[in-house]
């Protein structure tokens, strides 16, 4: 069975920094990878997937994620962040066959200071 | 294009009582999905549905747990009785038949408190 871990539970950056968010997943195939952005009382927005060909993928609101096969690894990155970014970030693997239903991580909470 | 639409958004029950909880999906998606999502933690799958027939829900806890997506469209959750480990959120979410990996749209979700 898949499994994701976020070794990072809460992490703060100040405005303008750049940021690099955690995650580790297991899976016995080639992984489907995801990246969750959810804001306070809000449902959980797509950032960016992985599904195969380049290993640097581009996503919504300024986000890249980098998988690396041989440490299983797809960490999340951005140059610069904004205070709006503040929120918690969830990984997620998908088995990719029947059910497809997605495994997460338990989430990093961002914080960003002023 | 309207999003996953769940109600009601927020619920507080006692314990033994019982809830339901209702999901309707992007329309022509083919695949809902209910997930759990408890205080600190990831969501956790309860349920898959593939238009009306039950793909997974291993990890349902049939016992109180039951859900419903009769017409192939909207879905309806149920927890009877209730029990307070069940404090979470239960987010909805829908997905296309299409394409290599079926992208899942997600609901607001509803915030259940059982006291």
């Amino acid at each position: 069975a898949q499994s994701v871990t976020q070794p990072d539970i809460h992490i703060t950056v100040s405005e303008g920094a750049s940021l690099e968010l955690r995650c580790n997943y297991s899976y016995g195939a080639t992984p489907y990878l995801f990246w969750y952005v959810q804001s306070p009382g809000q449902g959980l927005q797509l950032l960016l997937k992985y599904f195969s060909g380049d290993t640097l993928v581009q996503g919504i609101k300024g986000f890249e994620a980098e998988f690396k096969r041989s440490q299983s690894s797809f960490n999340l990155r951005k140059p610069s962040v904004h205070w709006s970014d503040a929120a918690e970030y969830f990984c997620a693997v998908g088995a990719g066959t029947g059910r497809r239903a997605l495994t997460f991580g338990s989430g990093t909470r961002l914080q960003v200071q002023p | 294009e309207a999003g996953v639409a769940q109600s009601p958004r927020y619920k507080i029950i006692e314990k033994r009582q019982s809830v339901a909880f209702w999901c309707n999906p992007i329309s022509g998606h083919a695949t809902l999905y209910w997930y759990q999502q408890i205080l600190g933690q990831g969501p956790k799958l309860l349920i898959q549905f593939q238009n009306n027939g039950v793909v997974d829900d291993s990890q349902l806890p049939k016992d109180r747990f039951s859900a419903e997506r009769l017409k192939g469209v909207d879905s309806t959750l149920k927890i009877q009785p209730a029990k307070l480990e069940d404090s979470a959120v239960y987010l909805c979410a829908s997905s296309l038949d299409r394409g290599p990996f079926y992208e899942q749209y997600f609901g607001p979700g509803t915030r259940l408190t059982v006291t």
